[in-house]
């Protein structure tokens, strides 16, 4: 039990376009999750956290314009990269607790988003 | 504030080696401790998880120690092989939850 998917894995787009990426918890409910990046050779960097059914909570530094996050049910949130630019070329991976302390997390298998 | 640290940062070592990774950590309050492979190009893969009542955990060649009063975990891989080449990392959740990573430790095995 406690699966956590993301889709896409990968996915390639141009400058300028916007990308949304999904993390679904396959057999839990999530009243939150997390969304993370992984910048290369640095340790993954928590960006954002995500609360069903109210706004997302950004870390000091993430653009909460450019990184729109949904969390519209408890086994569903969406990271949206808008007007991706090369730069934001990463590892994009979230993860969910199925209780309010969330002492247990689960992690997807993690989004590699190429801008060109 | 939770800060977490994996040394060594790299390990290139022969096959057949037994090796120990370690996680250090500065606060003692958490709810469990993960340890992940990543492969490069490649999302986290849990190889162990312990929670804050338990010791260690062993899983197959790996096992993982935790000891909260001194801050640190180990991770320790037995008769170790080329496959077991990746990055290893771990991450404790705490009183607020948000799992904290450390930077890895990079492993080359070589045949």
């Amino acid at each position: 039990g406690a699966v956590v998917s993301q889709h896409p894995s990968r996915v390639i787009c141009k400058s300028g376009t916007s990308v949304k990426i999904e993390c679904r918890s396959l057999d839990f409910q999530a009243t939150t999750m997390f969304w993370y990046r992984q910048f290369p050779k640095k340790s993954l960097m928590l960006m954002a956290t995500s609360n069903e059914g109210s706004k997302a909570t950004y870390e000091q530094g993430v653009e909460k314009d450019k990184f729109l996050i949904n969390h519209a049910s408890l086994t569903l949130s969406t990271l949206t990269v808008t007007s991706a630019h090369p730069e934001d070329s990463s590892f994009y991976i979230c993860s969910a607790g199925w209780d309010p302390k969330g002492d247990t997390q689960y992690f997807g298998p993690g989004t590699r988003l190429t801008v060109l | 504030k939770q800060e977490v640290t994996q040394i060594p940062a790299a390990l290139s070592v022969p096959e057949g080696e037994n090796l120990v990774l370690n996680c250090s950590f500065t606060d003692s309050a958490i709810y469990n401790l993960q340890w992940f492979r990543q492969d490069p190009g490649k999302g986290l893969t849990s190889l162990l998880l312990i929670q804050s009542s338990q010791r260690e955990q062993t899983s197959g060649r790996l096992n993982a120690s935790l000891d909260k009063s001194s801050g640190r975990s180990t991770l320790y891989i037995a008769a170790s092989q080329p496959g077991d080449s990746a990055t290893y990392l771990c991450a404790l959740s705490g009183g607020s939850y948000i799992p904290t990573f450390g930077r890895g430790t990079s492993l080359i095995v070589h045949p």
